[in-house]
């Protein structure tokens, strides 16, 4: 049982490139979250999804994508990367209300 | 969606007992209370969780009034290693869990 994994876990990206950030859990939960913390702050909901083929906006989209046509996976798509954008991306699963959050180790994203 | 404040700094000393409150007037019936503990370069870990009065595990207590607009984590005996910044989160019944700024926990020798 790895929980939930994230990959790559650096990766600097040049202006205007794209990149998708792959997140995986194996523990059949219906809820999978896309976070990003900038330096010293706190962590700002980018995405989530409560099921397959189910995806919402959280507090700062813009820029991202994601998809969820599976269960187990939950990709962030990062389309013409902006310095702004240079953060620690976080992917976290939670099985529903009651329970906790499971994170990834995290990948530090970093835009010149 | 129930939106949390809470201080954004603590100073403690080893073996003091540290209590960090979090405000979250707008609780909804269904939500549960989880606190989050994270260190630097790590994704938050769960502490505990809650939903009324009292919960104890085998790391810290949480306490919740009868109107719920607030809890409390308590960490008794905080050692140097509990310095991080600790989340308290509230929601997820409409599946968007949104954190707040989070208390920083300095804790001195």
């Amino acid at each position: 049982n790895a929980g939930v994994t994230q990959t790559p876990k650096f990766r600097i990206l040049k202006i205007g490139q794209s990149m998708t950030l792959q997140c995986a859990q194996d523990m059949n939960h219906n809820y999978m979250y896309w976070y990003r913390q900038d330096p010293g702050m706190g962590l700002k909901l980018i995405y989530y999804s409560v099921g397959a083929g189910i995806t919402d906006k959280g507090e700062v989209p813009n820029g991202y994508n994601v998809s969820r046509s599976t269960t187990e996976y939950f990709p962030l798509r990062l389309e013409l990367a902006a310095p702004s954008q240079t953060s620690v991306y976080f992917c976290a699963s939670f099985r529903g209300q009651g329970e906790k959050l499971f994170f990834g180790s995290g990948t530090q994203l970093s835009v010149l | 969606l129930a939106k949390t404040t809470q201080p954004i700094s603590m100073d403690s000393y080893e073996g003091q007992e540290v209590n960090i409150t979090c405000s979250h007037n707008n609780i909804a019936t269904n939500d549960y209370i989880t606190w989050y503990q994270q260190f630097p370069s790590q994704g938050p870990r769960f502490i505990i969780q809650g939903y009324k009065t009292k919960v104890t595990n085998e790391v810290a207590s949480l306490f919740i009034p009868a109107d719920r607009k607030s809890s409390t984590l308590s960490l008794p005996r905080v050692s140097l290693s509990d310095t991080a910044v600790y989340y308290c989160l509230v929601g997820g019944s409409q599946g968007n869990l949104i954190f707040g700024k989070g208390t920083k926990l300095s804790v001195k020798p």
